[in-house]
């Protein structure tokens, strides 16, 4: 049983469509941290909340924590073919990030 | 500053060999960690070190593997005796620890390895 579970686990969608992912768990972080990931490549932070019901702009992106800490969503608005890569949110445990499995989004031109 | 840099980025070996993975953090993060990646799947951490010490290691991490910071800059992360199931994506991430558990990783873009 994962710690952080993220939904969808896929999603396939139009250039200049919205779409919403979200990370949730029973546990209480301290703060989450979302990363995107390409092909080949390592993970990049993208945004941490920290605060409960914070919400943080990224341009296109807007990231949402939980009033209670355990969950977290990623919106995006008008998604461009850019936008595809594996999403994850990973929370703090101890000394390390423990992360979620991700959301695999495609945006098809 | 030129990122967290792992080598090799590929690696195919057959069954039963040993391999060794290097990474190279950012020179000013005292923290390093690794993590394992199978398809589909998010990063799953293996150990991670505060300078040179080796402060905690996943049950994930046989007795085959073995990681060392000697100096407190490069890492090494060695398997023996290599597994099919050991084929994944070895990443490399450091960080300052100042933050705890909001401190943001940097990832390398990590070394595919291959058991036949």
């Amino acid at each position: 049983t994962q710690l952080l579970e993220q939904s969808p686990q896929f999603l396939s969608i139009q250039e200049g469509e919205n779409l919403t992912v979200y990370c949730n768990s029973s546990s209480v972080f301290s703060s989450l941290q979302w990363y995107r990931q390409e092909p080949g490549e390592g993970p990049v932070l993208l945004v941490t909340v920290v605060t409960g019901g914070e919400v943080k702009k990224l341009k296109r992106l807007t990231f949402q924590f939980g009033d209670a800490r355990k969950d977290s969503s990623l919106h995006i608005t008008a998604a461009q073919p850019g936008d595809t890569g594996l999403y994850l949110c990973a929370g703090g445990r101890g000394n390390k990030l423990v992360f979620g499995a991700g959301t695999i989004l495609r945006v098809k031109s | 500053d030129t990122g967290v840099s792992q080598n090799p980025r590929h690696k195919i070996t057959k069954r039963g060999q040993n391999v060794t993975f290097r990474c190279d953090p950012i020179s000013e993060h005292n923290r390093l960690y690794w993590y394992r990646q199978t398809l589909g799947q998010g990063p799953e951490f293996l150990t991670y070190f505060q300078n040179e010490a080796q402060l905690e290691k996943s049950r994930l991490l046989s007795d085959r593997f073995s990681a060392e910071r000697p100096k407190g800059s490069f890492s090494t992360l060695e398997i023996q005796r290599t597994e099919q199931g050991d084929s994944a994506m070895y990443l490399c991430a450091s960080s300052l620890s100042w933050g705890g558990d909001n401190s943001p990783l940097h990832f390398g873009n990590g070394t595919r390895l291959t058991v036949t």
